[in-house]
This record gives structure tokens, C-alpha cells and sequence, in this order.
């Protein structure tokens, strides 16, 4: 089955500057991955997805990145805010029916 | 996106009683719908698929006569936690399916149970 490792699991990162999550798959069917935002004592909130056929996504300070070749796809935060603090998790889909399979998670903390 | 909510947000409760945690889709019709629990500093864990209509789908080591899921309704899903003893404390959380955005999940914001 698919597998989904994720790191850092912590980060910490300036205000101001950018952040790079980093997530692998094992799984070469796989077609469509989210990233979620979870916020303390909150569900996860979906930020940002890219499917397979496509290299890269963008929406405003967020971008993602995927690799099918190497089986990498990567979340970009750009001009980091206090708000970006949170837990990040990537995750894989390999077909429509199938269950999400997450990443451990990524701890973010902006500094100020 | 769309919206997903979740009832209670919190519960407490003692030990050997039932809870009941409603999963609702609020601007879509859901035919699937997912349950997870997380523990403190944890990834989500899923529990079981639920199905619109049919008997839910349980992961390997979930209970399902403890975990007992209702999927009666395009909109509603409910998780019954039944003799609930301390070590069934955590957060569940729940996600739908919008068929019509193909593979994404939306999150419900989660209940923390505390079983005393």
C-alpha cells in the first residue's frame, strides 16, 4: 500500500522568510495530493492540492511542487506570518476511492 | 470549500456510558464519509468509511461493536462510542467526500472526548 513519509517533522522559520515541507510517496498510482493546516484543538483545513498531471500550483504565499519521477511533491510557504503556525500534513490518494494516506506532520513555528 | 461540522465540539463523560458525535455536511451531498481519531502530537488515524446506505468499512483493530457508525443520510454521519472507558479519550474528527470535487476530503473541525 501507499506510504507517505513527511519532514521536518519540526520547523521553525523567521517571519518574513520562507518554509519548505518535503513529502515522499512510495506509490506510483497515486494521482492527487492535498495539504492540510491544522491549527490547535482544530481539524485539518485544506490549503492547497495538485494532481498528477500537473508540476506545480500556486495560490498566493502557498505553492506545491510534485515530482513524479521521484515520487517527491513539496509545500513552499512564502513571507511567513505569525498565522502560518500550525501543524502541516501532506498527503496521497492513490485512486478516487481510496482512503487518504497522511504524513506524520509537520510542526511550524514562526518566530518573530 | 465546502463546510463540514461536527457535534458535540467537546464532551465529557464517565466511564461505561455512550457518546454519540454527529458528522454533518453542510453544502454538499456526501455518499462517503470518514472517521478518524488523533492523539496528542499524532497523525490522523482513520478508524472507518462510512457509506451512505450501507454497513461502514472498519480499519484492521478498530472495534466496530464499540465504534458504532450510522451513515442514514446523504448529509448526516454519526459515531457512537459505546462503553467508553478513559483509554477511548481523544480527538475524533470527521471528513466528507464532495463527489463533485472529485478526490478532496473536507475536515470537520473535530470533538475532544474526555472519558473520566
Amino acid at each position: 500500500g501507499e506510504n507517505v513519509e513527511q519532514h521536518p517533522s519540526t520547523l521553525s522559520v523567521q517571519e518574513g522568510d520562507s518554509a519548505v515541507i518535503k513529502c515522499t510517496y512510495s506509490d506510483s498510482a497515486s494521482n492527487y495530493f492535498p495539504w492540510y493546516k491544522q491549527e490547535l484543538g482544530k481539524g485539518p483545513q485544506l490549503i492547497i492540492d495538485i494532481r498528477s498531471n500537473v508540476g506545480e500550483k500556486k495560490d498566493q504565499r502557498i505553492a506545491v511542487t510534485l515530482n513524479k519521477t521521484a515520487k517527491h511533491f513539496s509545500l513552499h510557504i512564502t513571507e511567513t506570518q505569525p498565522e502560518d503556525s500550525a501543524v502541516y500534513f501532506c498527503a496521497a490518494i492513490p485512486n478516487r476511492d481510496d482512503k487518504i494516506i497522511f504524513g506524520k506532520g509537520t510542526r511550524l513555528h514562526i518566530l518573530p | 470549500g465546502a463546510v463540514v461540522s461536527q457535534h458535540p465540539s467537546r464532551v465529557i463523560c464517565k466511564s461505561g456510558t455512550s457518546v454519540k458525535i454527529e458528522c454533518r455536511s453542510l453544502d454538499f451531498q456526501a455518499t462517503t464519509m470518514f472517521w478518524y481519531r488523533q492523539f496528542p502530537k499524532q497523525s490522523l488515524m482513520l478508524m472507518a468509511t462510512s457509506n451512505e446506505g450501507s454497513k461502514a468499512t472498519y480499519e484492521q483493530g478498530v472495534e466496530k461493536d464499540k465504534f458504532l457508525i450510522n451513515h442514514a443520510s446523504l448529509t448526516l454521519s454519526t459515531l457512537t462510542v459505546t462503553s467508553a472507558h478513559p483509554e477511548d479519550s481523544s480527538f475524533y474528527i470527521c471528513s466528507a467526500r464532495d463527489p463533485s470535487g472529485i478526490d478532496t476530503q473536507y475536515f470537520g473541525p473535530g470533538t475532544r472526548l474526555t472519558v473520566l
